[in-house]
């Protein structure tokens, strides 16, 4: 186990709603970045975020955004979903980031999420 | 053409194998390599960590970076059943932010 949880396990949405989805990363980490799995494919990176602030933004448009909060949980939210927004989205987190540094990155078990 | 390309398989290969997975890329900055392997429905386990170019050995796995080929590699010892997984390759450079690029993941089933 890696220490990172993500929540709900499974969800499905309506096409057009609003999701949320949460990530506790492991003890320590600082870090949290989040990433979008379609079936078949590795994973692609959406966004990090570093004490509380995004620090990276993958090709993803805006109404993917994110929080992180004091004590590094973190939140995804995707707004007006699509049907390609079908995927399974993990959480990583890390110690720090940055030229140099030697960090891994531990995933969550991710969040399946079905839009119909 | 993608940074990172990864055969996707699948690979089958009978118990007590010696397998081999292999990932190209494109991108020259890219400094730290690593192997995820994952499980149906499930999220990556960090298997393999490397900095810059040659081998290291953890148990039955041993990953080789080479990085004038832009080549890196995993090989998995005396493969047993329960390594049947998708196996990811990823790998970052050292600036900006801890951004991993993945390769489409191969999966490998080995027999009894």
């Amino acid at each position: 186990e890696t220490g990172v949880t993500q929540s709900p396990t499974h969800l499905i949405k309506t096409r057009g709603q609003q999701v949320t989805l949460r990530c506790s990363s492991q003890s320590g980490h600082n870090t949290v970045s989040w990433y979008q799995q379609a079936l078949g494919q590795g994973p692609q990176f959406i966004f990090q975020y570093y004490r509380e602030e995004e620090n990276g933004r993958g090709n993803f448009p805006p109404r993917f955004s994110g929080l992180q909060f004091p004590n590094y949980s973190s939140e995804l939210n995707v707004n007006a979903l699509e049907l390609d927004d079908s995927a399974l989205y993990l959480c990583a987190s890390s110690l720090s980031w940055g030229q140099g540094a030697n960090t891994e990155a531990f995933f969550g078990q991710g969040t399946r999420l079905t839009v119909v | 053409q993608k940074e990172v390309e990864q055969d996707p398989g699948p690979l089958s290969v009978p118990e007590g194998a010696i397998v081999s997975l292999n990932c190209t890329y494109s991108n020259s900055a890219f400094q730290y390599f690593m192997w995820y392997r994952q499980y149906s429905r499930k999220g990556p386990e960090l298997l393999m960590y490397t900095y810059s170019s040659g081998n290291k050995e953890d148990g039955r796995f041993t990953a080789q970076v080479d990085k004038s080929s832009k080549y890196i590699s995993l090989f998995i010892r005396d493969s047993q059943p329960s390594d049947s997984a998708t196996y990811l390759c990823a790998m970052r450079d050292s600036g900006g932010y801890n951004k991993l690029i993945f390769g489409a993941g191969t999966r490998l089933a080995v027999h009894p």
